[in-house]
């Protein structure tokens, strides 16, 4: 039973260039949750997406940043023109909601490394 | 806003010894978690607490919720080595899947 996928494990970027992450939720799941990890810190919230929907986006900068999860395939965090301040770890993390016992599951993250 | 507090940021303990990580929460919440981070690893996650009172216990590990006093503890007993790591309580406070936030984390080092 794979768990939940991200790729690339690791991305290395330039200043102006774009990112795209990917994150395949565990079978079954539809709920997908995208965080990021700045060193020594704790996980923000980004964006709360089923398929086809974002559900919250609260925490998702203004601009530059965008997610889906598509009907079919994973579901992709896209950063345009990366700027040093994006260089983190990204993690995806996914859900069954099975009601109030619900858990995310996380998977291995992104490290994103902007020169 | 929610704000999700940890204490202590740092400790480190010696092999056999009980401590306690306390969390503290800002906002009514539905559901308190607990996760463990290795290094360069993702989150695993340890405890799902829901209600006043709540106590889990998996091996040397015992969290507990007190929801009056918006307070979480997770204890251990006897620390061993295999359990460093920086632990991260978070909570979410909507009545479904929801967004989590989740503490500063407390990096434990246990030492022989």
């Amino acid at each position: 039973n794979a768990g939940v996928m991200q790729n690339p494990r690791h991305l290395v970027r330039r200043r102006g260039q774009e990112a795209r992450l990917r994150c395949s939720p565990m079978k079954g799941h539809s709920h997908v949750y995208w965080y990021r990890q700045l060193p020594e810190e704790g996980l923000k919230f980004m964006v709360y997406l089923q398929k086809e929907n974002i559900i919250d986006e609260s925490g998702m900068p203004k601009e530059r940043f965008s997610a889906e999860f598509p009907k079919e395939g994973p579901s992709i965090l896209r950063i345009q023109q990366v700027v040093r301040g994006d260089s983190a770890a990204y993690f995806c993390a996914s859900s069954l909601p099975t009601g109030i016992q619900e858990t995310q599951y996380f998977g291995p993250g992104t490290r994103l490394l902007v020169l | 806003e929610l704000k999700v507090e940890q204490n202590p940021l740092f400790l480190s303990m010696q092999e056999g010894k009980n401590y306690t990580i306390y969390c503290n929460y800002s906002t009514t919440s539905d559901r308190l978690y607990w996760y463990r981070q290795d290094p360069g690893k993702s989150l695993e996650s340890l405890f799902v607490l829901l209600s006043n009172g709540a106590v889990k216990q998996e091996g040397r590990l015992m969290a507990s919720l007190d929801t009056k006093a918006r307070l979480s503890t997770l204890h251990i007993t006897a620390a061993v080595h295999d359990l460093s790591a920086t632990y991260f309580c978070a909570v979410s406070y909507t009545g479904t899947a929801s967004k989590l936030t989740f503490g500063t984390g407390t990096r434990l080092q246990v030492t022989l």
